[in-house]
């Protein structure tokens, strides 16, 4: 079946550190890949997405590249800062069939002064 | 501005008491969700609606129902028999089940058993 694996956190970093977060999929044919955020208490937003191989989301500094040779859709930025702290979600949506969104587990970032 | 409600924000229930989370939406989504997040566990799925009357059950479907008979609302029971249901809530909604511009998310319901 289609699944998402990130990287398991947490991620601490100093402010203006470089940032990856990685995440791989699995699955048939092409997925939608997206990045979700979810600052503390709240619920989850879209960051970024791409719908097809070589495509690059990106959004407030962060960027992912959809690798199909890989499967992966790594997220970047070049310099975070504190208020990045949150949880990074990975999903992907399978373009046939009637199956929502899948989501991997979340990864925790920690941006220190 | 459209978007997606969920209330209460805090919920707590006795043990054994059936407890009823809103979720609301005015984006003329068809397909709604639930979700419930625990530490360390990501997002699990319990049920999702591709449209009016209709719902399937997702990955942890039990102790927990649902209806759908506007298209708005997706209210969420969390009945007696979930065993451990303090955890975080959360509902989203999409045009499609499949889409190219994923969900919007609520701002959640965080329950607790007391």
């Amino acid at each position: 079946g289609n699944s998402v694996t990130q990287m398991e956190g947490p991620v601490t970093l100093s402010e203006e550190a470089f940032l990856t977060i990685n995440c791989t999929y699995t699955a048939t044919g092409y997925p939608s890949l997206f990045w979700y955020v979810q600052y503390p208490g709240e619920g989850l937003q879209l960051l970024l997405k791409a719908t097809k191989a070589d495509d690059k989301g990106s959004n407030k500094g962060f960027e992912a590249t959809y690798r199909k040779e890989t499967t992966s859709f790594h997220l970047e930025k070049g310099s975070v800062q504190v208020s990045d702290s949150a949880v990074y979600f990975c999903a992907l949506s399978y373009n046939s069939g009637n199956t929502p969104l899948v989501f991997g587990k979340g990864t925790r970032l920690s941006v220190i002064a | 501005d459209g978007g997606i409600t969920q209330s209460p924000k805090y919920l707590f229930r006795k043990e054994g008491q059936n407890v009823t989370l809103s979720c609301e939406q005015n984006l003329n989504h068809d397909a709604m969700y639930w979700y419930r997040q625990d530490p360390g566990q990501g997002l699990r799925l319990i049920y999702y609606s591709q449209i009016v009357n209709d719902f399937q059950k997702g990955d942890i479907a039990e102790g927990y129902s649902v209806s759908r008979e506007k298209k708005e609302s997706f209210p969420l029971t969390v009945t007696s028999a979930q065993k451990n249901p303090t955890a975080f809530y959360l509902c989203a909604s999409s045009i499609a089940l499949r889409n190219l511009d994923g969900y919007t998310f609520g701002s959640g319901t965080r329950l607790t058993v007391v």
